[in-house]
């Protein structure tokens, strides 16, 4: 069965380093959303990518975080540098773009831990 | 922006016995898909149910069934014969169809069951 898959699954990086994530999305999703979920609230969404082009990242801290899809295939987040705040599970979602798709299909997230 | 509201931090059932979860949103587009997500404690998030807007009959999938009201933004989702294995955080998600397919959460309710 396809899977989203994210990597690392647990990170601990100490305040100011950088840090990155990966997300390899379900074959033939052109839609791949970032979230960020904090400890008991619901997924904030981070950046959204149509392909390789970014279609939302309204609410993406654009001074320390960014995002490519280079080949309109896997993703990575970055954080740099990485602040105490920014603790939290960081979600990699994919879907089906409109009315070709339905619902979106999330990896096992990324536990993030900033000391 | 549309806007998902779920008003229950947390909900208590008996094993056995049925619930309701409560969600509202708030959307100016006439198409659209409703969805129920279910995350269990240091697990995946993984769809419960889903509800296309234009169809008036509501889904049902085994235990899980929802109350669509389109004109009250109102989608609700009652789980019969409540399981130990259906504590959970719920979210209830919209998504939109037209333009670039924005999925966006409500802050979930944590259901506990007992036995």
């Amino acid at each position: 069965e396809a899977e989203v898959a994210q990597s690392p699954r647990y990170k601990i990086t100490e305040k100011s380093q950088a840090v990155a994530f990966w997300c390899d999305p379900i074959s033939g999703h052109a839609t791949l959303y970032w979230y960020r979920q904090i400890l008991g609230q619901g997924p904030e969404l981070l950046v959204q990518f149509q392909d390789e082009s970014v279609v939302d990242d309204s609410q993406l801290p654009k001074d320390r975080f960014s995002a490519e899809r280079l080949k309109g295939v896997d993703s990575t987040l970055k954080i740099q540098p990485a602040e105490l705040g920014d603790s939290a599970m960081y979600l990699c979602a994919s879907s089906y773009p409109g009315q070709g798709g339905t619902e979106a299909f999330f990896g096992q997230g990324t536990r993030l831990t900033v000391v | 922006a549309q806007t998902v509201t779920q008003s229950q931090p947390e909900m208590s059932v008996q094993e056995a016995e049925t619930v309701t979860l409560s969600c509202t949103y708030d959307t100016s587009e006439s198409d659209y898909y409703l969805f129920w997500y279910k995350q269990p404690p240091s697990r995946q998030m993984i769809l419960v149910i889903r509800q296309e807007a234009y169809k008036q009959q509501n889904a049902t999938e085994n235990r899980f069934s929802v109350n669509f009201q389109k004109a009250a933004k109102s989608f609700s989702l009652k789980i019969s014969d409540s399981q130990l294995g259906d504590a959970a955080m719920y979210f209830c998600a919209y998504r939109t169809i037209s333009g670039y397919s924005t999925l966006t959460f409500g802050k979930g309710t944590m259901l506990l069951v007992s036995p």
